[in-house]
C-alpha cells in the first residue's frame, strides 16, 4: 500500500458526459500528479500540483482540468468524454518537488466510456 | 516525441538468472532516473532510482547502471524470482526550477519462468 487513495475504482460513463477523479496524497506529500495510460502504452503525464499550485503541464487536453485543495487532496475533471479517453488514470504524490523526487502511485482509476 | 525508450517489450528469464532491462534517453537534462515496477490492476511502486551523477546504485537484489554518455540506463536483476515476474517502467525526471517531471518509457514485461 503506497499511502495514495484513488476514487472512484472503476468508472464507466457515456460519450458527451463528465467525470471526476478523485486523490488523496500520502501523509504529509504537498506534491500531486496526474498520469493517463491508455492500452499497452506508457505512462502520460498530465499535470502536477505542488500545495495547491499549478506547477508543471504536460499533454492535457483542453476538455481536462484539474486542481489541488487545500486539504491537499486532488481531484480530475473530465468532460466531453470521448472513446479515446478510456485509459486507466494514476495519481502519485511524493513530499517534495526538486530534483531527485521519488513519486508514489495509487492504485489507479478505470475509466471506460462507452 | 519518445524522450524515454524501453525497446524491449517483453523478456523472458529463467528463475535464478538475471534479468536485464534496458533503457535510453534522449534528453540530457534529465538530471535523476528512477525504474518502477507494475503489476495488473495496481499502481506502479517505486524500485529504484539513481542520480545523474553516480554510474550505479544497488538495493539488494536490484543494480541500476547509468552510462551518461550512451544516455541509457539498465536495470539488473540477480538473481530473479518468480515473484518479480511484471511490467517493468523507467522513468526520467527533469527539474525545471518549480517543478520535477517524470517521464516514462513504454515499460517492459518480464516473465521469470521456473
Amino acid at each position: 500500500d503506497s499511502g495514495v487513495t484513488q476514487t472512484p475504482k472503476h468508472l464507466i460513463t457515456a460519450t458527451g458526459q463528465r467525470v471526476t477523479l478523485r486523490c488523496s496524497p500520502r501523509s504529509g506529500d504537498l506534491s500531486v500528479y496526474w498520469y493517463q495510460q491508455s492500452l499497452d502504452q506508457g505512462l502520460q503525464f498530465l499535470i502536477q500540483y505542488y500545495n495547491g499550485e499549478e506547477r508543471a503541464k504536460g499533454n492535457i487536453l483542453e476538455r481536462f482540468s484539474a486542481q489541488q485543495f487545500p486539504d491537499l487532496h486532488s481531484e480530475l475533471n473530465l468532460s466531453s468524454l470521448e472513446l479515446g479517453d478510456s485509459a486507466l488514470y494514476f495519481c502519485a504524490s511524493s513530499h517534495r518537488t526538486g530534483s531527485g523526487t521519488e513519486a508514489f502511485f495509487g492504485q489507479g482509476t478505470r475509466l471506460t466510456v462507452v | 516525441d519518445q524522450q524515454v525508450k524501453q525497446n524491449s517489450p517483453s523478456l523472458s528469464v529463467q528463475e535464478g538468472r538475471i534479468s536485464i532491462l534496458n533503457c535510453d534517453y534522449t534528453n540530457s537534462m534529465f538530471d535523476y532516473f528512477l525504474w518502477y515496477k507494475k503489476y495488473p490492476a495496481e499502481g506502479p511502486t517505486f524500485l529504484i532510482s539513481i542520480s545523474s551523477i553516480k554510474d550505479k546504485n544497488e538495493d539488494g537484489r536490484f543494480t541500476v547502471f547509468l552510462n551518461k554518455s550512451a544516455k541509457h540506463l539498465s536495470l539488473h536483476i540477480v538473481p530473479s524470482q518468480p515473484g518479480d515476474s511484471a511490467v517493468y517502467f523507467c522513468a526520467a525526471s527533469e527539474y525545471t526550477g518549480t517543478a520535477s517531471k517524470l517521464t516514462f518509457g513504454t515499460g517492459t514485461r518480464l516473465q521469470v519462468t521456473l
